[in-house]
């Protein structure tokens, strides 16, 4: 059974630092990875996939990174402003016939100005 | 092109009355997935469904919940009975095929399901 796990599960730091989100499974035999954003009462919104035939994928300031063989991703945020204060989940999708996804507990963070 | 939609956006119910959740899809879209997060818990699945169709209920608890997305309409979730335990927020997303690997859920914003 694919177990998806997120550390830490909260981080604080100051605005203009880069920072590395964790995610790990259990299960190595994935078809994707996705990470989404959700701010508080709200939905999620994706920031990134990454095919499990990839290795990262980067859009601005973000970039993921996959690991398939040792069960990880990473999700690298630079220069950290305000404005990415939200939990981060990463999210597993198994098989190409399901769009099922299996998601960690997420990481809340706080960027400080 | 509107995104995902679900209302209400918070509903309240007393123990014992039943709960409505409604998704409309992203135009397009035939695949609609539910999940549910309950507080301090990650997002978990509940079910899969095409039009007129469950494909993966597996998330489903095996009473009270139901699903369904007719040809016409939004895709409901329906609970009976909900008890103080069903308290959380429920999130549709949609996607419109399964067979791009490429293919990324969107999600609506969630019903906050509050029962007293």
């Amino acid at each position: 059974k694919q177990e998806v796990t997120q550390i830490p599960a909260a981080l604080s730091v100051p605005e203009g630092e880069n920072l590395v989100l964790n995610c790990s499974f259990t299960d190595s035999a994935i078809y994707n990875l996705q990470w989404f954003r959700q701010d508080p009462g709200k939905g999620l919104t994706s920031l990134l996939l990454i095919q499990s035939s990839q290795r990262e994928q980067t859009s601005g300031r973000l970039n993921a990174s996959l690991d398939k063989s040792s069960g990880r991703s990473t999700l690298y945020i630079a220069a950290s402003q305000p404005g990415d204060s939200a939990t981060y989940l990463c999210a597993v999708r198994q098989t190409s016939n399901t769009g099922k996804l299996i998601f960690g507990q997420g990481t809340t963070l706080q960027v400080k100005p | 092109n509107a995104g995902v939609m679900q209302n209400p956006r918070h509903l309240v119910r007393r123990r014992g009355q039943e709960a409505r959740l409604r998704c409309s899809p992203m135009k397009g879209h035939s695949h609609v997935y539910w999940y549910r997060q309950l507080p301090e818990e990650g997002l978990k699945f509940m079910v899969y469904l095409q039009k007129e169709n469950i494909i993966d209920e597996s998330g489903m608890p095996k009473e009270r919940f139901s699903a369904e997305f007719p040809k016409e309409g939004p895709s409901i979730l329906r609970i009976q009975q909900v008890v103080r335990g069903d308290s959380a927020a429920y999130f549709c997303a949609s996607s419109p095929t399964l067979g791009g690997t490429n293919e990324k859920l969107f999600f609506g914003s969630g019903t906050q399901l509050s029962v007293l």
